[in-house]
């Protein structure tokens, strides 16, 4: 059966710290991968999303960059930590037919302060 | 913007009460799906209907789509405290799109 799993789940971070968060699925080959956040009490804003490896593809401008080194691994990553960038950050994926429904991780919620 | 937008925003209910949450969307979609998010966790599929469905249910969630109107709901019947959680809907584009856009949510809570 597939897995996802993603992690750290929580972690605490100065302004203009660097961020590395890690995603990986098992069970399943050449699967479509997705970063999310989700601020307090709101919805799910997607932020990047994978086809294949060093395929990138991202959903707004913003302090973060994602990349796809392995085939199940997606790293969401930042250089210098704004406080805007606290929340909670979901991956997940979904077959590589590009539809049906999506498997998400457990999450990382992300303070930075 | 494809998002869909859930109303209410929150709804309270008794146990056993059956709870109903709305969705609209701005695009024409593939499918759309209903997902679960109990607080703090990640979230959990729940059903999808696709675009040349009007109703489908899985045990007590009916779900409905009504595509002239770019709007979906989700009936939760004979409801449970367990099922106090966020349910959001998410919109899947048309051939050629490849992410899924979800809505704000609802905020369900079942009173014991």
């Amino acid at each position: 059966s597939q897995t996802i799993h993603q992690w750290p789940a929580t972690l605490v971070q100065p302004v203009g710290s660097p961020l590395s968060l890690e995603c990986t699925v098992e069970g399943t080959s050449n699967p479509n991968l997705y970063w999310y956040r989700q601020a307090a009490g709101r919805g799910l804003q997607l932020l990047f999303y994978s086809v294949g490896i060093g395929q990138i593809s991202s959903e707004v401008p913003q302090n973060l960059s994602a990349s796809r080194p392995q085939d199940r691994q997606f790293i969401l990553s930042s250089k210098k930590l704004l406080l805007s960038d606290s929340g909670f950050y979901l991956c997940a994926w979904r077959a590589s037919s590009g539809y049906g429904e999506l498997f998400f991780g457990e999450g990382s919620r992300l303070t930075v302060l | 913007s494809q998002q869909g937008e859930e109303d209410p925003q929150a709804l309270s209910i008794q146990e056993g009460e059956n709870a109903t949450m709305n969705c609209s969307y701005k695009t024409s979609i593939n499918n759309l799906q209903w997902y679960r998010q109990n607080s703090g966790r990640g979230l959990v599929h729940l059903i999808l209907i696709r675009s040349n469905e009007r109703e489908k249910h899985s045990g007590r969630l009916r779900v409905t789509l009504d595509t002239s109107k770019k709007s979906s709901s989700l009936l939760i019947t004979a409801s449970r405290a367990a099922d106090t959680a966020s349910y959001f809907c998410a919109t899947d584009g048309v051939a050629g799109a490849n992410n899924l856009f979800f809505g704000t949510g609802t905020r369900l809570t079942v009173i014991p």
